[in-house]
């Protein structure tokens, strides 16, 4: 089976522009996640979608952030001004079903520098 | 809230040699713990994860790690390491409701020949 799709896989930006990844995740997979993963460190939950509703959004910065999962199958995350500590990787991943075992799938994320 | 402690930043081993790789905890529940390892360019693969039952779980690659409650530690060895297992492996917790992963800061593990 085909793996989470991410895109772009690499990004750069300046300051104030705005920017948008996209991901595709598994197929058959509900929920959906968007991890944040700063260079030297492992990645952070930004955002849970369950099918096309949010679960978890408690770490998204929603002043300059924001996600969508119109149709509870891909999704868009969106950073409207850019700033420089938003270069990072952006990973997406997806899971079978909520709640039970947690195994996450990950796409190959999107490289963003912010310049 | 839950968190996740890997003391050691960089490893450096020989090929041939055995990895130990240690994982500390903190979540006031029964853990769902993963061991994902990360290679240059890429996402991240799962490499084994411990849910309950036996303590001591095998994983893909040749790993395999030790849940030990009494020291809230889930370390991950592999007996002889091969050049290709250099890269970057994160641990992390997860709650059995929600799914959320908190990942440690990574070991990253490079092999000598």
């Amino acid at each position: 089976e085909a793996g989470v799709a991410q895109s772009p896989r690499y990004k750069i930006i300046e300051k104030r522009q705005s920017v948008a990844f996209w991901c595709n995740p598994i197929s058959g997979h509900a929920t959906l996640y968007w991890y944040q993963q700063i260079l030297g460190q492992g990645p952070k939950l930004l955002i849970q979608f369950q099918n096309n509703g949010v679960v978890d959004d408690s770490q998204l910065p929603k002043d300059r952030f924001s996600a969508e999962r119109l149709k509870g199958v891909d999704s868009t995350l969106k950073i409207q001004p850019a700033k420089l500590e938003d270069s990072a990787v952006y990973l997406c991943a997806s899971s079978p079903r909520g709640g039970t075992n947690g195994e996450q799938y990950f796409g190959p994320g999107t490289r963003l520098t912010v310049t | 809230a839950q968190s996740v402690t890997q003391p050691d930043i960089h490893i450096t081993v020989s090929e041939g040699a055995s990895l130990e790789l240690r994982c500390n905890y903190s979540y006031g529940a029964t853990p769902y713990l993963f061991w994902y390892v990360q290679s240059p360019g890429q996402g991240l693969q799962l490499l084994l994860k411990y849910f309950s039952g036996d303590t001591l779980v095998q994983g893909i690659k040749g790993f395999e790690a030790e849940f030990k409650r009494s020291q809230s530690s889930f370390n991950l060895r592999k007996p002889s390491v091969h050049w290709s297992d250099a890269a970057e492996y994160f641990c992390a917790v997860g709650a059995a409701a929600g799914n959320k992963l908190t990942f440690g800061g990574g070991t990253r593990v490079l092999v000598k020949p």
